[in-house]
């Protein structure tokens, strides 16, 4: 079965650089989710969109954008990229109020 | 707003024992609750989750959690545990109406040889 696909899966940039996060749900899901997990964390709701509409805001900073495109895949953009900006992200994607399925994440590391 | 609480960073149990995980949660209105596990590096994956109905839920890998709305808990358990179910896991709520899950803390558990 289909699953969450996320890319890339790592990636490595210097403070104050920009960085795109894609993220290519499981088909005929309606919902997408970004979360963020920093090392021994548990992941934070960032955003999330139903049916390409923003839906939901948790703690993204206003340096970080998101959006869902046509075909239902989304980005998250990160610009001015701060040490403290490194984790993994996640994308996960839920039919109506199910359960959400997570992709394997993108390891983002600002040096 | 919508809460849970993973009162325990570590559980060890010796393989073959039955294990809990536990899991205790606040919403305003009905939950809906979930079980993730996360192995190093990898995607959290989905265990089980209760709705509505029985509040006994079964799901993967023999993993079952109950349901108690007079104690607000959704305590993950299992009846043997294995080596392979060393991981992290993570409890989710989500609140009537609310589309985002909330997760706890995460309880590592160490299955014991």
């Amino acid at each position: 079965a289909a699953g969450v696909i996320q890319s890339p899966r790592h990636l490595i940039k210097e403070k104050r650089e920009t960085a795109t996060l894609k993220c290519y749900p499981i088909p005929r899901h309606d919902t997408v989710y970004w979360y963020q997990q920093g090392p021994g964390q548990d992941p934070q709701f960032l955003i999330s969109f139903y049916e390409k509409m923003q839906s939901d805001k948790g703690s993204i900073p206003d340096r970080f954008s998101a959006q869902q495109f046509s075909d239902y895949h989304s980005e998250l953009n990160m610009s001015s990229l701060e040490l403290g900006d490194s984790a993994l992200y996640f994308c996960a994607s839920s039919l109506k109020a199910g359960e959400l399925f997570f992709g394997e994440g993108s390891r983002l590391t600002v040096l | 707003a919508q809460s849970v609480a993973q009162p325990e960073d570590q559980v060890n149990v010796a393989e073959g024992n039955p294990l809990t995980v536990k899991c205790t949660y606040s919403v305003s209105g009905n939950p809906y609750l979930f079980w993730y596990v996360q192995y190093p590096n990898r995607g959290l994956q989905f265990l089980l989750k209760y709705i509505t109905g029985d509040n006994l839920v079964k799901g993967s890998y023999g993993f079952e959690a109950e349901f108690n709305k007079s104690q607000t808990s959704f305590h993950l358990k299992k009846p043997s545990a294995l080596v392979s179910d060393s991981a992290l896991y993570f409890c989710a709520v989500r609140d009537t109406g609310n589309e985002k899950l909330t997760f706890g803390t995460g309880t590592r558990l160490t299955i014991i040889p």
